[in-house]
């Protein structure tokens, strides 16, 4: 079973802290893609990131792909309320071609 | 655009009951799925379809039918409900097994 271990579990920041959570395997993944999910709602995607060593960036927050593609980080710099949700990685391949291998999720808290 | 739409949000079921989760899609997507999400846990995926008329088991498929008979629909079916089945139920479909997911909002079902 190939795996996506994301860290840490769980994250409380003030607003305007910068922080980084992971998401790392064992596996190549053809692609990772980030989704956020709010409370009492289902996941949106983020972002898709399918080359090795590739940097991408939505606003405030920077999603880079592991030179060997087993592993991914998003960085989100001076956080905000609104960035409060569960954050989940799922990869692309790792052996499964009929569905994505989810990782379990980092719930970051940011308080006012 | 509606997307994934769920029915319903919330439900609370005894012990023995059956019922079934309607998932919609609106987006001509080929492939549908079912998570279910619990704490610790992470999504889960039940079942899935590649298309209407084909549906196959996912992870945790035992207590749950699902039928494809259109495009746009994949209905999730409780045949006796447990309390081991209390849980947040997502529905999302893509164009491919592996590609971005759309995901519904969720219901949200408790089994007493």
């Amino acid at each position: 079973t190939q795996l996506l271990e994301q860290s840490p579990q769980f994250l409380s920041i003030q607003e305007g802290e910068n922080l980084t959570v992971y998401c790392n395997s064992s596996s190549v993944f053809s692609s990772l893609q980030w989704y956020r999910q709010e409370p009492g709602e289902g996941p949106v995607l983020l972002v898709t990131v399918v080359t090795g060593g590739e940097v991408k960036k939505l606003k405030r927050l920077t999603f880079q792909f592991g030179d060997a593609r087993k592993d991914s980080s998003l960085h989100i710099t001076a956080a905000q309320p609104g960035d409060t949700g569960l954050y989940l990685c799922a990869g692309e391949g790792g052996g499964s071609n009929y569905k994505l291998t989810f990782g379990k999720g980092t719930l970051l808290t940011v308080n006012p | 655009n509606a997307g994934v739409t769920q029915t319903p949000k919330f439900q609370v079921l005894k012990t023995g009951q059956s019922m079934t989760l309607q998932c919609a899609q609106d987006m001509n997507h080929e492939y549908m799925s079912w998570y279910r999400q619990d704490p610790g846990m992470g999504l889960r995926l039940i079942h899935y379809s590649v298309g209407a008329g084909i549906t196959d088991q996912g992870e945790v498929p035992n207590g749950y039918n699902v039928s494809r008979s259109t495009t746009e629909d994949f209905p999730l079916r409780l045949l006796s409900a447990a309390p081991s089945q209390t849980s947040v139920y997502f529905c999302a479909s893509s164009y491919t097994p592996q590609g971005p997911q759309h995901f519904g909002d969720g219901t949200r079902l408790s089994i007493l």
